[in-house]
């Protein structure tokens, strides 16, 4: 199975300052059809996951464009160029590459 | 707008059974993989398993935790998605939501606001 893992796990960061997030594979996670299946999702304080970044590096509709997402293979990153308050909460990657599915620990965004 | 919406949760007792549904709108449900992911309180997102799409012979897979006593099935003339859970387990205990996964042919992002189980004597 793959897992996921993520550093660091907690990310204090001030106010309009850039924030980075790394995600590791134990395995490629290029698909046979070509596609990486690495995305990223963002969970606020009480409220359900939402995903920010598909396949690597492409925003979803309606995210800043502050987040960007990069990548391939097995190494990505989450960039957050200058963190707003509405950014605090935990930040995900997951892969759906492989069966099964897996998502990292998380990582913990609040301000410093 | 793509909509998912979770129902069915509450307590069960250990070693009984739930039904979860998620009612989907605002995109082509049949043609989209369905994922169920739970989450502890306090803890990360666990994936559950996945259903395919009926041109893909609706395969589903299963986290090993959950493997031969959760199914998951759909209705495509209903948009709903199913979930069900037998021989639960204090273990089980989280909140499950249903989440659009992302194919080759569909990458829409989608997830409900959850349902909570709860497994209790």
């Amino acid at each position: 199975d793959v897992v996921m893992t993520q550093s660091p796990l907690s990310l204090p960061v001030t106010l309009g300052q850039p924030a980075s997030i790394s995600c590791k594979s134990s395995q490629s996670l290029v698909h046979s059809d070509g596609n990486t299946y690495l995305h990223w999702l963002q969970q606020r304080p009480g409220q359900s996951p939402r995903r920010l970044i598909y396949k690597v590096s492409n925003r979803d509709s309606g995210v800043p464009d502050r987040f960007s997402g990069s990548g391939s293979g097995t190494n990505f990153t989450l960039k957050i160029s200058r963190v707003e308050a509405e950014d605090v909460g935990i930040y995900y990657c997951m892969q759906s590459t492989h069966s099964p599915r897996a998502f990292g620990p998380g990582t913990k965004v609040d301000i410093k | 707008e793509v909509q998912l919406v979770e129902s069915g949760g509450g307590l069960v007792k250990p070693g009984g059974s739930l039904r979860l549904s998620c009612a989907a709108s605002g995109f082509a449900f049949s043609k989209a993989w369905m994922s169920w992911v739970r989450q502890a309180q306090g803890k990360g997102l666990e994936w559950v398993g996945r259903i395919k799409i009926k041109s893909d012979g609706v395969t589903t897979d299963y986290a090993a935790p959950v493997k031969g006593r959760f199914t998951i099935s759909r209705d495509d003339s209903k948009n709903t998605l199913y979930l069900q859970m037998n021989s639960l387990k204090t273990e089980d205990t989280a909140v499950y939501y249903c989440m659009i996964e992302c194919s080759s042919t569909i990458c829409l992002p989608g997830w409900g606001q959850g349902t909570p189980v709860t497994v209790s004597a």
